[in-house]
């Protein structure tokens, strides 16, 4: 099993959609989780971190299930400016990240 | 505040030759870490410098190696060059012991091995 798995994609949606990722993972010991966003040839940047069942900030929300090593990120009234890879992320060791292969979303109008 | 630079921006090298890639961290930060992303896929760990040792390393071969210096710059090295190594090479830095939450990445290096 990898340490953590992604659909890759890719979703396609219209504007004001509403849109879930799904990531598992496979460390059980792992206590906190990234959601991280990738523009076309560009840095990963943080997006979201969830420890607890869960997190939202403005249309994003972040959820974690421990007991099945799942994490899922839901976008709200999806925005043309939302299309971009959205990778998740399990630290190791508190300092190594894995990351998952990353689902790919596009926004249309 | 300047952020984590990488240089070059893009490469081109022939299979069989030598590359160094090159990372100035965050202002503050004091370890830095190299990810390489080939095409398609996520970023995947190749090892962590701090206090100017190799502190973790992932599952890639001795081709690869680093370097950290004394103001806390890194240089990552890839040795005898393959079609395979092509990918964008990211750097991060962060604060030792603070945990994930700093992670700053670069922009990346983007090399292509012909």
């Amino acid at each position: 099993r990898k340490e953590v798995e992604q659909d890759p994609g890719p979703f396609n949606v219209p504007e004001g959609a509403t849109v879930a990722f799904n990531c598992t993972y496979s460390n059980s010991a792992s206590q906190s989780f990234f959601w991280y966003r990738q523009d076309c040839r560009k840095e990963p940047k943080l997006l979201m971190s969830v420890y607890s069942s869960g997190n939202e900030d403005g249309r994003f929300t972040a959820q974690l299930n421990r007991a099945s090593q799942y994490i899922s990120l839901l976008i709200r009234d999806s925005k043309l400016s939302d299309s971009a890879t959205y990778l998740c992320v399990v630290p190791y060791n508190t300092d190594k990240l894995i990351f998952g292969t990353g689902t790919r979303l596009q926004v249309f109008p | 505040d300047a952020g984590v630079t990488q240089s070059p921006t893009h490469l081109i090298k022939t299979r069989g030759q030598q590359v160094t890639l090159r990372c100035s961290p965050k202002s503050g930060h004091d370890t830095v870490s190299w990810y390489q992303q080939a095409l398609g896929q996520g970023p995947q760990f190749i090892f962590q410098y701090y206090e100017e040792e190799e502190r973790q390393r992932g599952n890639f071969p001795d081709r690869f190696s680093g370097h950290q210096f004394p103001n806390y710059s890194s240089e990552l090295n890839v040795n005898a060059l393959l079609l395979g190594d092509s990918a964008l090479y990211l750097c991060a830095s962060s604060v030792a012991f603070d945990g994930p939450w700093g992670y700053t990445f670069g922009s990346g290096t983007r090399l292509t091995v012909v």
